[in-house]
């Protein structure tokens, strides 16, 4: 599986956007560039995810490099909430099954202050 | 969204003996259901991928004799964690995905989650 480099750790305040980093740079043509995160004590919650354009959902943007190499996950403003452990995962496409594995690396410890 | 759903939420039980998790997807039709499992300050790791009507794969260094997993139907996998012991104790998460997902891709929804603590 590809892998993925993230900061252990980042800290945010409160209505401020917040710009969480990963790279992947053995990234294949056929891996999608997937967050997901996790609050204490709850499973895993996704996110966004991403080919080759940048993508905008209710919850978050994600920016990807030209390269593809890196990609920045951005939530515009931080709230209490989204204190959580935030995941970049690479996975194939394809039609499921097997295809589709979630390989969970250490993630970013994020902290958004008040 | 897709809602799976996890019970019992939490689980505390004698070494030997064996514990069952129920995974369901509510309002879709998982064709392919995951477990992992995670301990405290560690991340999720995956122990099996599991097919509606066929067995369940296995990751390297996961017993399938001691982690029964079945999926009988494309709403319900159970994994059964048979004679637990305390190194067992762990937080364990299943996810679903179907064909044809939402957002075109098939991604995984996640359940709550089963807190196992084995005396």
């Amino acid at each position: 599986d590809a892998k993925t480099t993230q900061p252990n750790s980042m800290e945010s305040n409160e209505e401020e956007p917040v710009h969480l980093p990963c790279n992947h740079s053995t990234i294949s043509g056929t891996d999608y560039i997937h967050w997901y995160r996790q609050l204490p004590s709850q499973g895993p919650e996704y996110v966004i995810h991403g080919l080759t354009s940048n993508v905008n959902n209710r919850m978050a943007s994600l920016a990807i490099a030209e390269d593809r190499k890196s990609s920045t996950l951005i939530l515009h403003r931080a709230t209490l909430r989204d204190a959580a452990v935030y995941y970049c995962i690479l996975s194939g496409g394809g039609s499921g099954g097997s295809n589709y594995k979630l390989t969970f690396g250490k993630g970013t410890l994020l902290t958004v202050n008040p | 969204g897709a809602v799976v759903s996890q019970h019992p939420s939490r689980v505390i039980c004698k070494s030997g003996t064996s514990v069952k998790i129920e995974c369901r997807s509510l309002d879709f039709q998982a064709t392919t259901m995951f477990w992992y499992r995670q301990f405290p300050k560690q991340s999720l790791m995956l122990m099996a991928t599991s097919n509606e009507g066929s067995k369940a794969t296995y990751e390297q260094g996961v017993e399938k004799d001691k982690f029964l997993i079945n999926h009988a139907s494309l709403t319900l996998s159970t994994l059964t964690v048979t004679s637990a012991h305390p190194e067992d104790s762990s937080f364990y998460i299943c996810s679903a995905s179907g064909t044809g997902g939402w957002r075109g891709l098939n991604e995984q929804f996640f359940g709550p989650g089963t807190r196992l603590t084995v005396l």
